[in-house]
C-alpha cells in the first residue's frame, strides 16, 4: 500500500526558513517523479514543485522559484523541501504527492502537513 | 501560462443525480487532463488522468471527456460519498482549476 508522510510544518516567523520532509513506503520511491502541492487555508490546491525519479531535473511554480529546493534522498525513501524566505502567503498546507505518467499526474498524495508563517 | 476555469463554481445536488462539471483551459492541452476529488479535511484524490481514463479503484459511475480546451467530469448517479469539491489540473505547468463545490440539495 502507498503511504507518503509529511513531517517537518510548524510556525515560522516571516523572513525564516523551514524544512518538510516527506517519506514514501509501499513502492519503489527512487522510480517515481515527486511533486510538493499546497493549500492555502480555504483555498484551492497550487502546484509548488517536482523532482524527477533521480533528483535529475527539478522544477518549480512561480511562488516557489528562488526561494523554495526541492530535494530528496533515495537511499532514505525521503522528499525534502527547504523554504527560505517565509512569507505569511506561504502559510498552507503542504503535500507531497507521487507523480503518474512522468511528471503529469499527482496519484497518491500524504495527509498534508501545516505551515504557518505569522509573527 | 496556461489558466484553468471550472463552473459551476459549486452545484447542489440530490442523491442519484447525474452532475456535470466542465472544466475550461486557456489554451489547447490535448488530452492532459485530470479530475481530483477532496473531502473536508482530506488530500485530494485523483479520480481521471488524460481526460478520460479512469484511476485504478474509482467507481465507474465517474467519467471524463474532452480534449483541446474544454472537458467535462460526469457522475452519472450521485452517491453520499460524493460530496465533496472537484479540481481538474493540466499537465503541462501542472495549474489547477478554482474547484467545484458539490453539495446536498
Amino acid at each position: 500500500q502507498v503511504q507518503l508522510v509529511e513531517s517537518g510544518g510548524g510556525v515560522v516567523q516571516p523572513g525564516r526558513s523551514l524544512r518538510l520532509s516527506c517519506v514514501g513506503t509501499g513502492f519503489i520511491f527512487g522510480t517515481y517523479a515527486l511533486h510538493w502541492v499546497r493549500q492555502a487555508p480555504g483555498k484551492g490546491l497550487e502546484w509548488v514543485a517536482v523532482i524527477a525519479y533521480d533528483g535529475d531535473k527539478k522544477y518549480y511554480g512561480d511562488s516557489a522559484k528562488g526561494r523554495f529546493t526541492i530535494s530528496r534522498d533515495n537511499s532514505k525513501n525521503t522528499l525534502y523541501l527547504q523554504m527560505n524566505s517565509l512569507r505569511t502567503a506561504d502559510t498552507a498546507v503542504y503535500y507531497c504527492a507521487r507523480g503518474r505518467n512522468g511528471y503529469k499526474y499527482f496519484d497518491s498524495w500524504g495527509q498534508g502537513t501545516l505551515v504557518t508563517v505569522a509573527s | 501560462d496556461i489558466q484553468m476555469t471550472q463552473s459551476p463554481s459549486s452545484v447542489s445536488a440530490s442523491v442519484g443525480d447525474r452532475v456535470t462539471i466542465t472544466c475550461r483551459a486557456s489554451q489547447a492541452i490535448s488530452t492532459w487532463l485530470a479530475w481530483y476529488q477532496q473531502k473536508p479535511g482530506k488530500a485530494p484524490e485523483l479520480l481521471i488522468y488524460d481526460a478520460s481514463s479512469l484511476q485504478t479503484g474509482v467507481p465507474s459511475r465517474f467519467s471524463g471527456s474532452g480534449s483541446g480546451t474544454d472537458f467535462t467530469l460526469t457522475i452519472s448517479s450521485l452517491q453520499p460519498e460524493d460530496f465533496a469539491t472537484y479540481y481538474c489540473q493540466q499537465s503541462n505547468s501542472f495549474t489547477f482549476g478554482p474547484g467545484t463545490k458539490v453539495d446536498i440539495k
